[in-house]
């Protein structure tokens, strides 16, 4: 069964640097997502993306976050300084049409100390 | 604002036993409704969904409830298995914006 996979699973980071999450959404899908959830907390919508731009934004996704799709096959969110209340787990999804089943990767686990 | 309310927070059911989830949304231009389920450590994954064309859709054991006027859908999971412990949210899909919002999620715990 074809999924989303997310690396890396955990990513410990100190307050102020930039990272990288990194996505491979399933291959024939045209949207992509990300989504954060703090722990314990409801899952919240970040950002949207389709044919190389973004389509919807939240309030969360500031000017620290940025998303790329830099091939064909990898999708990938950047925070570029990192805070503390950054700390959450990162869902990216995919779906093969607009109003259709999200499928969620397994998240990467972002700790900023 | 708050645009999806679900309910309860928290849910024990004995095994055998019927479990049920709330959600209640405000917009009527939302036009999908997906149930997820959550184990921990694990990504949301699509457990049933419904489309406001319909007020009912079974898969299994699992049933969607859907009452397009009172702007309110539930979950029911018939004959609870402990395997079925996990969280479940309630999410919509914003009619004009390509997103899910969710509930804040129902924490089940179905014992033996």
């Amino acid at each position: 069964e074809p999924e989303v996979t997310q690396t890396p699973s955990h990513q410990v980071t100190q307050m102020g640097q930039e990272v990288i999450l990194r996505c491979v959404p399933i291959s024939n899908h045209l949207y992509f997502y990300w989504y954060r959830q703090i722990l314990g907390q409801k899952v919240e919508f970040l950002v949207s993306f389709y044919n190389n731009e973004i389509s919807e934004k939240s309030e969360i996704f500031d000017d620290q976050f940025s998303v790329e799709r830099p091939d064909g096959s990898n999708f990938t969110l950047k925070i570029r300084s990192t805070k503390l209340e950054d700390s959450a787990m990162y869902f990216c999804a995919s779906t093969p049409r607009r109003e259709n089943e999200a499928f969620f990767g397994q998240g990467t686990r972002l700790t900023v100390v | 604002q708050q645009q999806v309310k679900q309910s309860p927070q928290s849910l024990i059911v004995q095994k055998g036993g019927i479990s049920i989830i709330n959600c209640a949304y405000e917009n009527t231009a939302f036009d999908y409704f997906p149930w997820y389920q959550q184990f921990p450590g694990k990504g949301p994954a699509l457990l049933i969904a419904i489309r406001p064309d319909v007020s009912e859709k079974k898969e299994g054991r699992f049933t969607i409830s859907f009452n397009k006027s009172a702007k309110q859908f539930s979950l029911h999971i018939m004959d609870s298995q402990p395997g079925d412990s996990a969280t479940y949210f309630c999410a919509v899909h914003s009619g004009g914006y390509n997103k899910l919002i969710f509930g804040a999620g129902t924490r089940l715990a179905v014992h033996p």
